[in-house]
């Protein structure tokens, strides 16, 4: 692990279904990140959180919804998604942008939605 | 908003010679320039990345280049290995280290080390 925690590592859901996914990391960081990544795409930022506020919401439809209670912790609540949403969700994270220490990312093991 | 085009999309090589990765980007605001690898199944890890102050870093056979009034940084991996192949994303951030404002990435290149 790098200390950097997503659970679950698979999700299979209705398109009515109701489901959460979470990270934590371990690190210190302030900042952390939401990415999507879909198969023949880029990973596509989603959510930014720093300091616990969100600093950046990459037009994401309003059927994915970020929570970050702490800088420790996640998450992204899912609810009436479609099929095309169907990918491997990413979560990172980061010091914040005042750190001069260059620490890029640090990603969990993502979370592989399928949504039926 | 950044937009980070990664050319080629499938590079294939006979082990032992280099590879090339080639990425550019459009905001000349950005000042960050992470190389993540990705191998099969596996979560994307950062290998070498470099900020818009220097134009080469080099850490044992990789090593990356930044033209910034071009705006295109490339990653150039020596003596290559099995091992090395994986997907390689390059990616641009206007953020101090990348922190808080978000990574752009470019689509990612499938390197393929022939033995």
């Amino acid at each position: 692990e790098t200390g950097v925690t997503q659970t679950p590592r698979h999700l299979v859901m209705g398109m009515t279904n109701k489901k959460s996914l979470k990270c934590e990391q371990h690190l210190g960081h302030n900042a952390m990140y939401w990415y999507k990544q879909s198969a023949k795409k880029p990973l596509e930022l989603m959510f930014v959180y720093n300091f616990k506020e969100q600093t950046e919401n990459n037009s994401v439809p309003s059927r994915f919804s970020p929570e970050c209670p702490n800088s420790s912790h996640l998450f992204l609540h899912l609810h009436t998604l479609q099929p095309e949403d169907s990918a491997l969700y990413l979560c990172a994270s980061s010091q914040d942008r005042r750190s001069t220490t260059v620490y890029g990312y640090t990603f969990g093991s993502g979370t592989r939605l399928t949504v039926v | 908003g950044e937009n980070v085009e990664q050319h080629p999309s499938t590079l294939s090589v006979q082990e032992g010679d280099s590879a090339v990765i080639k990425c550019t980007y459009s905001d000349s605001a950005s000042n960050y320039f992470p190389w993540y690898k990705q191998e099969l199944g596996k979560r994307p890890q950062l290998i070498i990345d470099i900020r818009s102050n220097v134009g080469e870093k080099k850490d044992q056979r990789i090593a990356v280049t930044l033209n910034k009034t071009a705006k295109h940084f490339s990653l150039h991996i020596t003596e290559t290995q099995p091992e090395d192949s994986a997907v390689y994303f390059c990616a641009a951030s206007t953020g101090l280290g990348g922190g808080a404002d978000g990574l752009t990435f470019g689509k990612g290149t499938h390197l393929i080390i022939q033995p």
